[in-house]
């Protein structure tokens, strides 16, 4: 089976200042890996995905996230935070079975 | 382009009514899901559907069920509604597995259809 466990269920930064949500993830066969962003009262749009080969991703918005196979992690991160990065994150696994979601870090940028 | 587009957005039901979450997606995907969003719970996976003519339970299917009307649409039913359903439910699509291989494909999202349960 597998899973995902994102750490920290809220995470608050100032604007400017580096944005890191972490995700690790159970599995037990070579997954795929998302990160997915959910602005208020919309559905999910994807940011980033990591499939195979190149270990770190870039996605849209500036983020990105690095697959440590070692660790069992796909921490996402981006620099600079911006008020526009307000929203709530989610890190999805996917093998053999359909795609696990972990239970979502909401992220507020303070000005 | 529309996606996937989920009706209604909005609903307020009684205890013991029924009702029918309608979905349907213009990007030729064989695969659609139907999932739960609850606070701090993440997104649970109601029923899916791999290909036309197929449905599989997920994590949640208690008091739900679905049909696949055709390749593009796939409804959820709530038979006798209750207040723990009371959530929002988002619909999505992707590409499907291929014999032997599970897919890397990304699902896309429909906005939610927001249903309280008095």
């Amino acid at each position: 089976a597998q899973s995902v466990t994102q750490l920290g269920s809220h995470v608050s930064v100032s604007e400017g200042a580096l944005v890191l949500l972490r995700c690790n993830y159970s599995s037990s066969v070579p997954p795929y890996l998302f990160w997915y962003v959910q602005y208020p009262n919309q559905g999910l749009q994807l940011l980033l995905k990591y499939t195979t080969g190149a270990t770190l991703v870039k996605g849209i918005n500036g983020f990105e996230a690095e697959f440590k196979k070692s660790e069992t992690s796909f921490h996402l991160t981006k620099p600079s935070a911006h008020m526009s990065d307000a929203a709530e994150y989610f890190c999805a696994v996917r093998s053999n079975t359909p795609l696990v979601f972990g239970k979502g870090t909401r992220l507020s940028v303070i000005a | 382009n529309a996606g996937v587009t989920q009706t209604p957005k909005f609903q307020v039901l009684k205890t013991g009514q029924s009702m029918t979450l309608q979905c349907a997606q213009d990007m030729n995907h064989n695969s659609m899901y139907w999932y739960r969003q609850d606070p701090g719970m993440g997104l649970r996976l109601i029923y899916y559907s791999a290909s036309e003519g197929t449905t599989d339970k997920g994590e949640v299917p208690n008091g739900y069920n679905v049909s696949r009307l055709n390749k593009r649409e796939f409804s959820l039913r709530l038979e006798s509604a209750a207040p723990s359903q009371t959530s929002v439910y988002f619909c999505a699509s992707s590409d499907p597995d291929r014999v032997g291989f599970y897919s890397n494909q990304p699902q896309h999202f429909g906005d939610g259809t927001r249903l309280s349960i008095l």
